[in-house]
């Protein structure tokens, strides 16, 4: 199984930072890595596919990158309501693994 | 619109047996592979098992293969988690989730997700 783990598992930023979350996989994935968003209680949505396609609707705040076995998400400009968590998720073999999750919060 | 209503969920003894449904409207349920994925409480998502469309392939993670299954009615739209030997790690809210695959990209992800069912597996 593909292993997928995220950096750092939580931070504190204020609103207005530039935030970068980082996910590494035990094996090369190509581009075939995603990332959600999740706010307690709700389901998670999904922010970008295919490592740097933006899902219609998500603001252009959001962004990604890479390929192979690291890949990043970066949010420019925190705004209040991106305080959430972030999971990327492998879709290159099964099990569909996701990370353990990076928790962004004031 | 779409939308993913799951159902079935509640409070179960451990070694006891419950079914989940999901149930989809706004696009062609048949046209789409589906997923379940669980999250207990305070944890992370895990990925727990998919389904294909057609003559289905099922797959499911290691924690729950043998003892939960995975099908799919076309015909009423719906998606079902059939879970059986439960554990007290079982519990979690269970989401059904659409998967998309993109042709100019050539990628694969869940891009729908009902509202979450949950589970609680306790004594």
């Amino acid at each position: 199984d593909i292993q997928m783990t995220q950096s750092p598992s939580s931070l504190s930023a204020s609103v207005g930072d530039r935030v970068t979350i980082t996910c590494r996989a035990s094996q090369n994935i190509n581009t075939f890595l995603n990332w959600y968003q999740q706010k307690p209680g709700k389901a998670p949505r999904l922010l970008i596919y295919a490592a740097s396609s933006l899902q219609s609707g998500v603001p252009s705040r959001f962004s990604g990158g890479g390929s192979g076995t690291d890949f990043t998400l970066t949010i420019t400009s925190l705004e209040p309501e991106d305080f959430a968590s972030y999971y990327c998720q492998q879709t290159y073999s099964h099990p569909r693994t996701f990370g353990q999750g990076t928790k962004v919060d004031i | 619109e779409v939308q993913l209503v799951e159902s079935g969920g509640g409070l179960v003894s451990p070694g006891g047996s419950l079914r989940l449904s999901c149930v989809a409207s706004g696009f062609t349920f048949s046209s789409y592979e589906m997923n379940w994925v669980r999250q207990a409480p305070g944890k992370g998502l895990e990925w727990i098992s998919y389904i294909s469309t057609g003559d289905p392939l099922k797959t499911y993670a290691a924690s729950v293969r043998g003892r939960f299954t995975i099908s799919r009615d076309n015909a009423k739209n719906s998606l079902y988690l059939q879970m059986s030997s439960l554990r007290v790690e079982d519990t979690a809210v269970y989401y059904c989730a659409r998967e998309t695959y993109d042709a100019l990209t050539r990628q694969i992800f869940l891009d729908h997700w009902g509202q979450g069912a949950l589970v609680t597996v306790s004594s």
